[in-house]
């Protein structure tokens, strides 16, 4: 069965410490990884699609890469306002959970 | 704002009636997908359309249908509500089936 599990469930920082949030998924006939933000009672805000192992993004302080069986969403001296859950999702060939398949996200909190 | 539309933001109801909650996707985009989320819970996948036509179908309780109408906009709709359809519900919409979904700030359901 397709799957995408994340890790760590949460993750407390201070302000300025780095780190990684961990995406490792099982699906036959990968077709895209997504990257969302959540902040609480508000929507999955769309950040990365990477599609190729070995591919990368960046955007402002965060930077997403891709292997052929995981991905990792790099926080570089993190601001408090990075605060928000973050959720990994991965296309496959659609089935009882769509074509879309969500993680149950890893909630980030940075402290000044 | 992603550009996807979801009314009402927020709706109260009695246990037993009936709602619809309405979803206008992104300009151009022919997929929709609709997302229920519990207090803590991760996104669980209702179903998708494209252009029209059901194309996946997830957990979605038989007391809920939806439909997707020729202006792509889509309705999902919930009937004899019970305390626990309570949730936050999301609507979604990409492009084609393999390009990100931009989600819309969601209708919070609140059953009494």
């Amino acid at each position: 069965e397709d799957q995408v599990t994340q890790s760590p469930e949460a993750l407390r920082l201070q302000e300025g410490e780095s780190s990684s949030l961990n995406c490792s998924y099982t699906v036959s006939g990968l077709r895209g990884l997504f990257w969302y933000r959540q902040d609480p009672g508000k929507g999955p805000e769309f950040l990365f699609t990477l599609y190729s192992a070995g591919e990368e993004k960046e955007k402002e302080r965060l930077k997403a890469t891709l292997t052929k069986k995981e991905s990792f969403l790099h926080i570089t001296a993190p601001k408090p306002e990075d605060s928000a859950t973050y959720l990994c999702a991965v296309r496959a060939p659609g089935g009882s959970q769509g074509n879309l398949i969500f993680g149950k996200g890893t909630k980030l909190s940075v402290k000044p | 704002d992603s550009g996807v539309t979801q009314t009402p933001k927020h709706l109260i109801t009695a246990t037993g009636q009936r709602v619809t909650l309405r979803c206008s996707p992104r300009s151009g985009d022919l997929s929709v997908y609709w997302y229920q989320q519990s207090l803590d819970q991760g996104l669980q996948f209702l179903i998708q359309y494209y252009n029209g036509e059901e194309r996946a179908k997830g957990n979605i309780l038989e007391r809920f249908s939806a439909q997707q109408f020729p202006d792509l906009h889509s309705e999902l709709n919930l009937s004899s509500l019970e305390l626990g359809d309570s949730a936050l519900y999301f609507c979604a919409s990409s492009q084609t089936v393999n390009t990100e979904a931009f989600f819309g700030q969601g209708t919070r359901l609140t059953v009494v």
